[in-house]
């Protein structure tokens, strides 16, 4: 059962252009959501995160936008680079006191290249 | 420094064997995590520990086992491997209560089952 769903599946940008992925989550006991970046060969990590109360967070070229009342949650990266072309997982975490507490759930991913 | 690593990296098997992946950090996290990941189905949480002798069931747990006897190591094993276990594994660990942090992962261990 995916409460997560993230879009598109994968993403081709041009150097210097706006890369933009998409999450919608189904659950509103969620109260942290992370992204992580992975590169090939590599785990995850994580690259920036946001909670509810705030509607975007912004570290260096990598931006999340958060919409409370439409459950959704996008990543943005600005002046993308070939550096950036990795997987995107956006997650999110249950809120504590429920059974799920610590339990992150995730998308299914963003395969993102960056051409020179 | 403090790290979290897997083994084996790649593994391939024959169906109906029994295998088991290592997972071991070293900072001292009282939370541990498996996943794995398809494509088109990101990461699924298979089975987490948030301490010695604690273990629970994820999401896609049939077929799997996880057993925490220390601090450092959560192994996990496929019982009797089948191809739908055909898969990139990852391990994770957090600190805090209940992964109130970041999770820090493993670099993956790659299964193919024949």
């Amino acid at each position: 059962q995916q409460q997560v769903k993230q879009s598109p599946q994968s993403l081709i940008v041009q150097k210097g252009g706006i890369s933009i992925i998409n999450c919608a989550y189904e659950n509103t006991a969620f109260d942290y959501f992370p992204w992580y970046q992975q590169f090939p060969g590599k785990g995850p990590a994580l690259l920036i995160a946001i909670r509810p109360d705030v509607s975007e967070k912004k570290e260096g070229r990598f931006t999340i936008s958060f919409n409370k009342s439409a459950k959704q949650f996008s990543l943005h990266i600005m002046d993308s680079q070939p550096g950036d072309s990795a997987t995107y997982f956006c997650a999110a975490r249950p809120r504590a006191g429920g059974t799920s507490y610590g339990k992150l759930t995730f998308g299914q991913g963003t395969i993102l290249t960056v051409h020179p | 420094d403090a790290e979290i690593t897997q083994s084996p990296r790649h593994k391939i098997t024959e169906t109906g064997r029994q295998v088991t992946l290592a997972c071991h950090q070293t900072w001292n996290h009282n939370n541990m995590f498996w996943y794995r990941q398809d494509l088109g189905h990101g990461l699924r949480l298979i089975h987490y520990s948030y301490g010695v002798q604690d273990t629970n069931k994820g999401e896609v747990s049939d077929g799997y086992s996880v057993s925490r006897s220390n601090t450092e190591d959560l192994p996990l094993t496929l019982e009797s491997a089948a191809s739908s276990q055909t898969s990139v594994y990852f391990c994770a660990s957090s600190p805090g209560l209940r992964n109130t942090g970041e999770l820090f992962f493993g670099e993956g261990s790659r299964l193919t089952v024949l």
